[in-house]
């Protein structure tokens, strides 16, 4: 199936761990996002790549980086996780970076942190 | 930062009845989307608008670009159970590189 893929669905994890997150698009995109949604369901955007290069990247700390080795692949490493990290973390992808194209999301990664 | 405000927050209507929803903000809006979004998985693009005035249709579902392009209104036909979810507005300020901004949401549950 054509989607925006993300692994793993659910992560639970304790204070101070690092974890990873992946995230594939099969749909030929040039761009792809991670969006942090909080517990009142409000979607804020973290990171953007066009391309592979960094285009936006919002006040996140720095102990969120993103990789994208290829334009169809952008992950999200975590170093030192706290509790407010807890949230679920959507990526997507669009065409491009135009207005016109709307975004594609995944269906979400829970990070629980304990 | 930006935020766009979307009413009501929350709706509890019964199966047939018709539903209206909007969003507002404080600033122009060159590009307004609606995405709903069921448990456990990611928004999904219901309607894309691109032009101020712009009305758009995708079966049930209609959504219109505000004249004033600081608002977007959506509103779902003959409800049924499977409209429930939440219903998020979102925009572009510029045509070109800027972020997609969220609204705030409105949750939506339909009674049989």
């Amino acid at each position: 199936d054509t989607a925006v893929s993300q692994t793993p669905k659910y992560l639970v994890t304790q204070m101070g761990n690092d974890k990873s997150i992946k995230c594939e698009q099969n749909l030929g995109h040039d761009t792809m996002y991670w969006y942090k949604q909080d517990s009142k369901k409000f979607l804020k955007i973290m990171f953007s790549y066009n391309n592979k290069e960094l285009i936006i990247n919002e006040t996140v700390p720095n102990r969120f980086s993103p990789k994208s080795p290829d334009k169809a692949h952008l992950n999200l490493h975590i170093n030192s996780l706290e509790l407010g990290d807890s949230a679920v973390y959507f990526c997507a992808s669009s065409q491009d970076w135009s207005a016109l194209s709307p975004l594609h999301f995944g269906n979400g990664t829970r990070l629980t942190v304990t | 930062g930006q935020q766009l405000n979307q009413s009501p927050q929350s709706m509890f209507i019964q199966e047939g009845e018709d539903v209206s929803m909007n969003c507002t903000s404080s600033s122009i809006f060159n590009t307004w989307l609606w995405y709903k979004q069921d448990p456990g998985e990611g928004p999904v693009l219901l309607i894309a608008l691109y032009k101020a005035g712009e009305l758009t249709s995708n079966g049930r579902l209609t959504a219109q670009f505000g004249i004033t392009r600081k608002d977007s209104f959506l509103n779902i036909s003959a409800s049924i159970p499977s409209d429930v979810g939440i219903y998020f507005c979102a925009g572009r300020r510029s045509y070109n590189t800027d972020k997609l901004i969220f609204g705030t949401g409105t949750r939506l549950q339909v009674f049989p």
